[in-house]
């Protein structure tokens, strides 16, 4: 089956640096990429959708300059978290399809990346 | 405003059979979604469903009514690794996932 590959699967920062997480598909192309954020006992909340060569598309209340995603291939995203805070730790989980629209497409998750700010 | 609703937690024994609701209110119906998400961990798909009736596979089976904007997951001969929470994701008119705030079932020997 599709197998979506996250990396790192957690991370320890300093407050104000930055974190780059890095999502690929394995074995099939990913024209859509999506990412979400899932604070403790909470479901999940998309941040953003990603689309192979064009500019993702940002969820109401998500920063675009704060999360900056690059979906450059169409096997590769990535996620990175601009001048990191406390606040923004949290478990980072993106998301692959295979094409956008379908409704029977299901998507396959990474293994998720946990972030501590410090 | 687009809405999903499901129990916070739910307690069954091992062995046993449980039911997980859902019901939804969204804009427009393109399928309807389970998944298994284990603490710590990302969330694994279970079940789709885009007509209305049920879909079995192995211990667990989804029902969906479209009509009453209502599915819900059976798991049948409760587990151990069974606990976990339990996701429940409506595609709607614009194909976009909306996601509820999940189940968290507690299995007790």
């Amino acid at each position: 089956g599709a197998v979506v590959s996250q990396h790192p699967s957690w991370v320890i920062c300093k407050s104000g640096t930055s974190v780059k997480i890095e999502c690929r598909s394995l074995d099939f192309q990913a024209t859509t990429m999506f990412w979400y954020r899932q604070f403790p006992k909470q479901s999940l909340m998309l941040m953003a959708t990603s689309n192979e060569g064009s500019k993702a598309t940002y969820e109401q209340g998500v920063e675009k300059d704060k999360f900056l995603i690059n979906h450059a291939s169409l096997t590769l995203s990535t996620l990175t978290v601009t001048s990191a805070h406390p606040e923004d730790s949290s478990f980072y989980i993106c998301s692959a399809s295979s094409s956008a629209g379908s409704g029977a497409n299901v998507l396959t998750f990474g293994a998720g990346s946990r972030l501590t700010v410090l | 405003g687009q809405n999903i609703d499901q129990p916070t937690e739910m307690t069954a024994t091992e062995g046993a059979i449980v039911q997980i609701n859902c019901t939804y209110q969204t804009s427009g119906f393109n399928g309807l979604f389970w998944y298994q998400q284990h603490a710590g961990e990302a969330p694994t798909f279970l079940s789709y469903n885009v007509l209305d009736g049920l879909e079995e596979k192995g211990r667990f089976s989804s029902f969906l009514s479209r009509s009453k904007g209502y599915s819900y997951l059976l798991l049948k001969e409760l587990q151990m690794k069974d606990s976990a929470s339990y996701l429940c994701a409506v595609k709607d008119s614009n194909y976009q996932l909306i996601w509820g705030a999940g189940t968290k079932l507690i299995i007790k020997p």
